[in-house]
């Protein structure tokens, strides 16, 4: 792995079903985000941690969850998908602290909800 | 209210220079970014500038002026691979990055 990754790639889902995106980092990244990008919205933040074991909610919570079991790994699930989450989801990281915390984003994830 | 203000769309001509501007009020300031994203693609990471004035980097410049909160970012030798959406981001008190719609940038030869 190098960088950051998502999977997967793309998906058509059902409106009502669960879905699990994956993050996955190998840079030691404290901080891990989830953004959805829709058409002239710019990037909305969904879920962030900070560090292993804690998470906080973005602008746009409501209808995701997340978990950060360890430094690596930034699951976000969709309990009961519904069409107004069709969008594209991207994972990013970053260290923490003053200076330039840049963030590296993966390479999305674009889901579908019929 | 934390806001960040970037036009929607510019159009420029291969070799040119083009400005693009971004206006920011967020709670605390720790920072601005400017992120390069293609179409279909990922953002990209171009620059950060926490102190005033201009930072080069190649072809690429940007500006800050936090009395003013704003930024700028500056393209120069236009090439029409530099075609994509440019993101100005400007990091609160948190370290929580809040984000501009963006602004597509349009290359004609």
């Amino acid at each position: 792995i190098a960088g950051i990754t998502q999977a997967p790639t793309s998906q058509i889902l059902a409106a009502g079903r669960r879905m699990t995106l994956r993050c996955t980092q190998d840079m030691r990244h404290n901080a891990m985000y989830w953004y959805r990008q829709d058409l002239g919205l710019g990037l909305r933040l969904i879920h962030y941690s900070n560090t292993a074991g804690t998470t906080g909610k973005g602008e746009v919570p409501d209808g995701y969850s997340v978990s950060r079991a360890n430094t690596d790994d930034f699951p976000l699930t969709l309990a009961s998908a519904v069409p107004s989450q069709t969008s594209v989801y991207f994972c990013a990281s970053s260290s923490t602290g003053e200076g330039d915390n840049e963030q590296f984003f993966g390479p999305g994830t674009r889901l579908t909800v019929l | 209210g934390q806001n960040i203000d970037q036009p929607t769309e510019m159009t420029a001509t291969e070799g040119a220079i083009v400005q693009i501007n971004c206006t920011y009020q967020t709670s605390g300031f720790n920072g601005l970014f400017w992120y390069q994203q293609h179409a279909g693609e990922a953002p990209t990471f171009l620059s950060y500038n926490v102190l005033d004035g201009l930072e080069e980097k190649g072809r690429f410049s940007s500006f800050l002026s936090r009395s003013k909160g704003y930024s700028y970012l500056l393209l120069k030798e236009l090439q029409m691979k530099d075609s994509a959406s440019y993101l100005c981001a400007a990091l609160d008190s948190n370290y929580q990055l809040i984000w501009g719609a963006g602004t597509k940038l349009i290359i004609k030869p």
